[in-house]
């Protein structure tokens, strides 16, 4: 049981380029999150699923995508990678109200 | 509007000693409460939650903490830490169990040796 796991590890990308980043959950949750964090921010919560199919921006959306075909995978898109999105991404899945985070990706763009 | 507090960005016990970890939330009824515990270059991990009955709540590592309605409250309490304890720890509140979480800023806790 792997839980929740997130690739890449570590990614720089330039400006106005795009990439995906991927997350996987085993544990059959119907709940999966997308969050940024940033020094002294805390967590900011970018898109969630509460099932396959089905998507909705949370509290930072814009410039990002988000897609859910299956119940594992919430892939996160950024379509013309930006300096003001340099940060940690953290994935995570719930069930009821516990959840789970997977081990971030940390991105940077110059 | 919604929102929980961390007063404390940056906090450091010697090892050894007491932690108390600060948490204040405002929500016209008892939110849901969490505390998770961040590692360096790692994901977060629940420590301990509290959703209703006994207000002082037991977690994994040692850690307990105590929901205090009257003053708004949900401390996150250790007797003794270790160097280990080092890491960054978030409050979390949920008003209903369908509702997104929302996490404080974090406090990040130095051990001195």
């Amino acid at each position: 049981n792997a839980g929740v796991t997130q690739t890449p590890k570590f990614r720089i990308l330039k400006i106005g380029q795009s990439m995906t980043l991927q997350c996987t959950q085993d544990m059959n949750h119907n709940y999966m999150y997308w969050y940024r964090q940033d020094p002294g921010m805390g967590l900011k919560l970018i898109y969630y699923s509460v099932g396959a199919g089905i998507t909705d921006k949370g509290e930072v959306p814009n410039g990002y995508n988000v897609s859910r075909s299956t119940t594992e995978d919430f892939p996160l898109r950024l379509e013309l990678a930006a300096p003001s999105q340099t940060s940690v991404y953290f994935c995570a899945s719930s069930q009821s109200d516990t959840q789970y985070f997977g081990p971030g990706t940390r991105l940077t763009v110059l | 509007a919604q929102s929980v507090t961390q007063p404390d960005i940056h906090i450091t016990v010697s090892e050894g000693a007491s932690l108390e970890l600060r948490c204040n939330y405002s929500y016209g009824a008892t939110p849901y409460l969490f505390w998770y515990v961040q590692s360096p270059g790692q994901g977060l991990q629940l420590l301990l939650k509290y959703f209703s009955g006994d207000t002082l709540v037991q977690g994994i590592k040692g850690f307990e903490a105590e929901f205090k309605r009257s003053q708004s409250s949900f401390n996150l309490r250790k007797p003794s830490v270790h160097w280990s304890d080092a890491a960054e720890y978030f409050c979390a509140v949920v008003l209903n169990r369908d509702d997104k979480i929302i996490f404080g800023k974090g406090t990040r806790l130095h051990i001195l040796p």
